[in-house]
Order: C-alpha cells, then sequence, then structure tokens
C-alpha cells in the first residue's frame, strides 16, 4: 500500500543552523516524490517534486531534497534556516500508476533567533 | 481563475445538519482531490476525480460523505448529517492531470460542527 512516514512531529532550530526533515515511503513501482509547506493560515505550495533523473532536486527557498531508493527516503534539506521558514512541511508520494497523492501527517518547524 | 478557489472558507454548523463545500479549480485542470486536515494532522485523503469521474472515493470516511463535479469543473463536497467529528479543514487541489504533474492547493473550508 502507498504510505508516507515523517518521524519527527516537531522540530526546532536555530537561525542559520542547518535542517534536515525526514520523509519514508512505501510505494510498489517508482515513486513521484513531494514536498509541500504550509505556513500559518496559508494554503500548500510546493517546494520542490522528484519524479526521475538525477536523485537530487533543487526547490523553491533555497531547499532541496535527495531521493535514496535503496531507503524509499526523500529527505529534505536546507543548509542554513531562515525565520521565516518556521512552517509545517509534508511529504506526499504518488506515482505513474496511482490516482492519490498520499501526504505524510507533516513535521512542524520552529525555528529560533 | 488564477488559483484554486474554495468557499466558503469557514463554516460552523450544529450537530445534524448538512454541509455542502464547493470548490474552484484551476481552468483547464482536469484532475481535482478532496483532502481533510484534522487539528495537529496530516492530510487525509478523500476522493479523486478524473474530469467529471470518481475512479477513485476509498477515502470518503462513511456514506455520509459525497462529491460530485460537473463541467470538468466546480466540485462540491456534501456531509450529511454532520457529527463533531467531521469538524476539520477540508482541502481541494486541482492538477492538470494524475499525480505527474503538481497539486495546487486551495486556502481550505474550516468547518466546526458543534
Amino acid at each position: 500500500a502507498q504510505s508516507v512516514t515523517q518521524p519527527d512531529i516537531h522540530i526546532t532550530v536555530s537561525e542559520g543552523a542547518s535542517l534536515e526533515l525526514r520523509c519514508n515511503y512505501s510505494y510498489g513501482a517508482t515513486p513521484y516524490l513531494f514536498w509541500y509547506v504550509q505556513s500559518p493560515g496559508q494554503g500548500l505550495q510546493l517546494l520542490l517534486k522528484y519524479f526521475s533523473g538525477d536523485t537530487l532536486v533543487q526547490g523553491i527557498k533555497g531547499f532541496e531534497a535527495e531521493f535514496k531508493r535503496s531507503q524509499s527516503s526523500f529527505n529534505l534539506r536546507k543548509p542554513s534556516v531562515h525565520w521565516s521558514d518556521a512552517a509545517e512541511y509534508f511529504c506526499a508520494v504518488g506515482g505513474l500508476y496511482t490516482d492519490k497523492l498520499i501526504f505524510g501527517t507533516g513535521t512542524r518547524l520552529q525555528v529560533f533567533p | 481563475g488564477a488559483g484554486v478557489s474554495q468557499s466558503p472558507s469557514n463554516k460552523v454548523t450544529e450537530k445534524g445538519k448538512d454541509v455542502e463545500l464547493r470548490c474552484d479549480p484551476i481552468s483547464g485542470h482536469t484532475a481535482l482531490y478532496w483532502y481533510r486536515q484534522r487539528l495537529g494532522q496530516g492530510l487525509e485523503f478523500l476522493i479523486y476525480f478524473q474530469g467529471n469521474s470518481a475512479p477513485d472515493k476509498s477515502g470518503l470516511p462513511s456514506d455520509r460523505f459525497s462529491a460530485e463535479r460537473t463541467g470538468e469543473s466546480v466540485s462540491t463536497l456534501t456531509i450529511q448529517r454532520t457529527q463533531q467529528e467531521d469538524s476539520a479543514v477540508y482541502l481541494c487541489a486541482s492538477s492538470l492531470e494524475r499525480t505527474g504533474s503538481e497539486a495546487f492547493f486551495g486556502q481550505g473550508t474550516r468547518l466546526t460542527v458543534v
């Protein structure tokens, strides 16, 4: 069955520190993988996506993610976090043979000055 | 329109009443999704439309929930005999096709059942 696990419910980092948000997926074929961000009171915005090709994908706002098939992971990273990055981050999995985008439970990021 | 539009943005209803939530997708987007987000939870898939057909209704939590789409455009999610556990933010998203393309989300409808 198609599923996504985000093991970290809440992460706190200092501004300027590096960030890694974990995402593990389960899908029987080649996955399409997405990271979305939801700022307070806002809708979801796509940060980046992976379909095929280069396993390191670059997104908006300085974020990147690496697809590791052997680990069924698609972790999101940023080298230096800004206070405006405080938000909820969702990982999602879809694919060529599915009509669904399945989301994880999200990771809430807090950034301290 | 420029983006996915949902109405109303907020809805408070009494337990047992029926509610209708509306989604206007981006023009030309053939795929439309409904999700539910309970407080502090992830996004729970409800239903997916391709055109006016719903090939996947597996996420609808009970027969009190139904949805339709007309003109390959507007979709309505109806909840009959609302219960307190239905309180959540209901999010609609649309995309050009199936999950191969980016899904654009609306701002959601916050439903509170009292």
